[in-house]
């Protein structure tokens, strides 16, 4: 059974760095085609992709973002971190994780979300 | 960059047909996915590869593709099918990205 859960913090200030986790399990991102991808949405908003890792630690990113986004993995946890810089309150949204299997193309399995709040 | 368009809003009575068209802004290679969204939950994919159907997906929900637009057709509309709806593709020009339609809300009278 595969599930992803985002956690992090529910509160950042502007111009912080948010660090978001997301832990999976049922399968893993030592094997070959697996991704992990990172969305968000803002409240009452349009779904937004941000960042792709892979299992051969390829990392892809939102072009419009590729300058204050990260993603990293640590296989041994089964664990992706998103990091974002420079928050502000436009970045309030609810963040998602979700698995890519690379023959599929599509994101099967997403996490709950967590809703982060940007402001001072 | 590479956009999908959606109309905002469909409307369609319990038992009739409801039609979501998705619409590129150039020819992609790329397949497309559909998700649906219920208030306060987390997207599920109900179409991917433009017409592939995953498990569990209920067989009223179907779809198709034509030049540079694709569509979601549920077959059947139930009351359970209200929800916000998403199509997804991908740039083929070489930069990888994700691209999200604006989403269509699906309402049921």
């Amino acid at each position: 059974q595969v599930t992803l859960r985002e956690s992090g913090p529910a509160l950042v200030k502007p111009t912080q760095t948010l660090t978001l986790t997301c832990t999976f399990s049922g399968f893993s991102l030592n094997t070959s085609g697996m991704c992990v991808s990172w969305i968000r949405q803002p409240p009452g908003k349009a779904l937004e992709w941000l960042a792709r890792i892979d299992w051969d630690d390829d990392k892809y990113y939102s072009t419009s973002l590729k300058t204050r986004v990260s993603i990293s993995k640590d296989t041994s946890k089964n664990q992706v971190v998103l990091t974002v810089t420079n928050m502000d309150p436009v970045d309030t949204a609810t963040y998602f994780c979700a698995r890519r299997v690379i023959a599929i193309g599509s994101l099967d399995y997403w996490g709950p979300g967590t809703l982060v709040t940007v402001s001072s | 960059s590479f956009e999908l368009t959606q109309p905002p809003s469909v409307s369609v009575s319990p038992g009739q047909t409801a039609r979501i068209t998705c619409s590129a802004d150039a020819l992609s290679k790329e397949f497309t996915y559909w998700y649906q969204q219920k208030p306060g939950q987390a997207p599920v994919l109900v179409i991917y590869k433009d017409t592939e159907r995953p498990s569990g997906i209920p067989i009223r929900f179907s779809g198709s593709s034509s030049g540079t637009t694709v569509t979601l057709t549920i077959s059947g509309v139930q009351a359970e099918d209200e929800a916000d709806y998403y199509c997804q593709s991908a740039d083929s020009s070489g930069s990888f990205s994700v691209v999200f339609g604006g989403g269509t809300k699906l309402t049921v009278l």
